[in-house]
């Protein structure tokens, strides 16, 4: 597509309830990431996928978060049980998987915990 | 690691007026350098980038960044400010081997005096 498409663009939950966030990378992009942003926060670093090698899951805050990347392309964010702490905007990029190109950000899924 | 600080979380400017946002960063070798821009309920979107060449680098919007390897420093600038420029301003750091993850400052939110 011409962009990094994000879907919800909102969702408000329950807590305890599971959520997907999903992300249509631009085509042809190989590496996918996802960060997350609080509220008067910076951008936190969730994982990233890059082509077909493992992806780097170092920045998940919990093991109620996964994340998957199916055919390279389109990615699911997940998170089991939410908590309130969970609420905020999770932000999914992608690249040409270079160093120095740059993301596309899509413009985000903002999650809200009640 | 990489570390990104960028010292203001608040900065107001008339309109007209010109503008520098600081941002210094932590890394052993040559940084991958950039400055993204976020409106109010977009994502992000890239203004200028480094890696190598001349320090002194031009993005979109007016907008251009210095990098000084002697201060860890890439402060972005603009010599007249526009209403529309209020936005909040995002350095990012990538790193030369090892992960291709950016790492990103706090943000910085302008605001515009008309």
């Amino acid at each position: 597509g011409a962009g990094v498409s994000q879907s919800p663009s909102n969702k408000v939950t329950e807590k305890g309830k599971d959520v997907e966030l999903r992300c249509d990378p631009i085509s042809g992009h190989t590496a996918l990431y996802w960060y997350r942003q609080s509220l008067g926060q910076g951008l936190e670093f969730l994982i990233y996928f890059q082509g077909n090698s493992a992806p780097d899951k170092s920045g998940l805050p919990s093991d109620r978060f996964s994340a998957e990347r199916t055919g390279g392309s389109v990615s699911t964010l997940t998170i089991q049980r939410t908590q309130q702490e969970d609420s905020a905007v999770y932000l999914c990029a992608s690249s040409l998987g270079d160093r120095g190109h740059g993301y596309t950000f899509g413009s985000g899924t903002r999650l809200t915990v009640v | 690691a990489q570390s990104v600080t960028q010292p203001d979380i608040h900065i107001t400017v008339s309109e007209g007026a010109s503008l520098e946002l600081r941002c210094n960063y932590s890394y052993g070798a040559t940084p991958y350098l950039f400055w993204y821009v976020q409106s109010p309920g977009q994502g992000l979107q890239l203004l200028l980038k480094y890696f190598s060449g001349d320090t002194l680098v031009q993005g979109i919007k007016g907008f251009e960044a210095e990098f000084k390897r002697s201060q860890s420093s890439f402060n972005l600038r603009k010599p007249s400010v526009h209403w529309s420029d209020a936005a909040e301003y995002f350095c990012a750091v990538g790193t030369s081997q090892g992960t291709y993850k950016y790492i990103f400052g706090t943000g910085t939110r302008l605001k515009v005096l008309a």
